[in-house]
């Protein structure tokens, strides 16, 4: 099993203030996703990483992939009350065969206004 | 589009009874998979798909069976209703494993 390990698992912070998300695993994954899931309803990709190493930014959200494909970061910058939720990420398996899209365990955000 | 579909929304049942949770994508995707989500354990991962006739099981497969007779059809089958089944179910579905689509859920409790 593919153990993908997120911190912190809690995060309250106030508005307009940055703050940057951790998702580390001791495995390689060909890609990693992450997520935003608010209550009642199911996870929304925000973004994909394949390359070790690449960089892609979502307004004010920046996505990492570490150089080994082992770990992944999300910065904020200037966070909004929008930004509030359960924050998730997913490694998709490296290997021939193995198919499997593996999730942290998450790291729920507030924002306080 | 519709997306990824799930029925029942909701659903209660007792210990022992059976039942089948619906998940339908319009989209063509040739990957499904069934998840769990429990308080503090994240999203397990229950059956998944490469495509029609294909299946395979994730990390939590006991209690549960699959099928994929068509592209659009991915149903979750409880054989023998538990309390430890009591638990969020997420259908998902993706064309390319590279971002996947999330169905709205389906909240069982179990009696």
């Amino acid at each position: 099993t593919q153990l993908l390990e997120q911190s912190p698992q809690f995060l309250s912070i106030q508005e307009g203030e940055n703050l940057t998300v951790y998702c580390n695993s001791s495995s390689v994954f060909s890609s990693l996703q992450w997520y935003r899931q608010e209550p009642g309803e199911g996870p929304v990709l925000l973004v994909t990483v394949v390359t070790g190493g690449e960089v892609k930014k979502l307004k004010r959200l920046t996505f990492q992939f570490g150089d080994a494909r082992k770990d992944s970061s999300l910065h904020i910058t200037a966070a909004q009350p929008g930004d509030t939720g359960l924050y998730l990420c997913a490694g998709e398996g490296s290997n021939f065969g193995n198919e499997k899209l593996t999730f942290g365990t998450g790291t729920r955000l507030t924002i306080i206004p | 589009n519709a997306g990824v579909t799930q029925t029942p929304k909701f659903q209660v049942l007792k210990t022992g009874q059976s039942m089948t949770l619906q998940c339908a994508q319009d989209m063509n995707h040739e990957y499904m998979s069934w998840y769990r989500q429990d308080p503090g354990m994240g999203l397990r991962l229950i059956h998944y798909s490469v495509g029609a006739g294909i299946t395979d099981q994730g990390e939590v497969p006991n209690g549960y069976n699959v099928s994929r007779s068509t592209t659009e059809d991915f149903p979750l089958r409880l054989l023998s209703a538990a309390p430890s089944q009591t638990s969020v179910y997420f259908c998902a579905s993706s064309s390319n494993r590279n971002g996947y689509t999330f169905g709205s859920g389906t909240r069982l409790t179990v009696v």
